[in-house]
């Protein structure tokens, strides 16, 4: 398995709704990532998880809340979002002591 | 040719020209760069990579070249298909530490007319 699963594809929430955002892996990748992509724009980094531990948070605002629950899987919990939050969220794994990032193919969040 | 649209910037190649797609990147510091192409709809997908002591790196079909002197990288597109038609982005990782964090460029819209 050499893939990075997102789950679910596409998500409509209201700005009143909790949702979370699904990503697993089982390359034994021991970093993964959370990035934002906005419409035409390069993806943005959010979160850095090591080794099952949080390493970044590159000040992202409260109502996004990542969790790793175990060593293939990475959510990222939604609560209260904004309009503008509506973007495509990527996520990442990486070896941990090697290169090569692999990005799953995202979910498109559109909050109403 | 190649513009500068408000976001986006964009290059207009013939089917079957090469391409070249340039990159300038930030911090003297990143000691591995990645070139991703991103289709509509789709993440980023992995293309070639190259580590800070070599200047050159080829695949099939895509070369990618690496100036630290002037912090340039490029990616060249040997007979540029249709199927070629993307958005394509560079990315640096700082070397060292434990944020293992890697970062986009703006990315650049390669539009491959038959």
């Amino acid at each position: 398995d050499t893939e990075v699963t997102q789950t679910p594809k596409h998500l409509v929430m209201g700005m009143t709704n909790k949702k979370s955002l699904k990503c697993e892996q089982h390359m034994g990748h021991r970093a993964m990532y959370w990035y934002k992509q906005k419409a035409k724009k390069p993806p943005e980094l959010m979160f850095v998880y090591s080794y099952e531990k949080l390493s970044i948070n590159e000040s992202v605002p409260s109502r996004f809340s990542p969790e790793c629950p175990n060593s293939s899987l990475l959510n990222l919990h939604l609560h209260a979002l904004q309009p503008e939050d509506s973007a495509l969220y990527l996520c990442a794994s990486r070896r941990g002591t090697g290169d090569g990032y692999t990005f799953g193919s995202g979910t498109r969040l559109t909050v109403v | 040719g190649e513009s500068v649209g408000l976001h986006l910037p964009t290059l207009s190649v013939q089917e079957g020209d090469n391409s070249i797609i340039n990159c300038a990147y930030s911090n003297s510091a990143s000691d591995y760069f990645i070139w991703y192409k991103q289709e509509s709809g789709k993440g980023p997908q992995f293309i070639i990579d190259i580590r800070s002591n070599m200047d050159k790196r080829q695949g099939q079909r895509v070369t990618v070249l690496l100036n630290k002197t002037v912090k340039h990288l490029s990616l060249q597109i040997a007979a540029t298909q249709p199927g070629d038609s993307a958005v394509y982005f560079c990315a640096e990782k700082e070397y060292g530490g434990a944020t293992n964090k890697l970062i986009f460029g703006t990315g650049t819209l390669l539009a491959v007319q038959p």
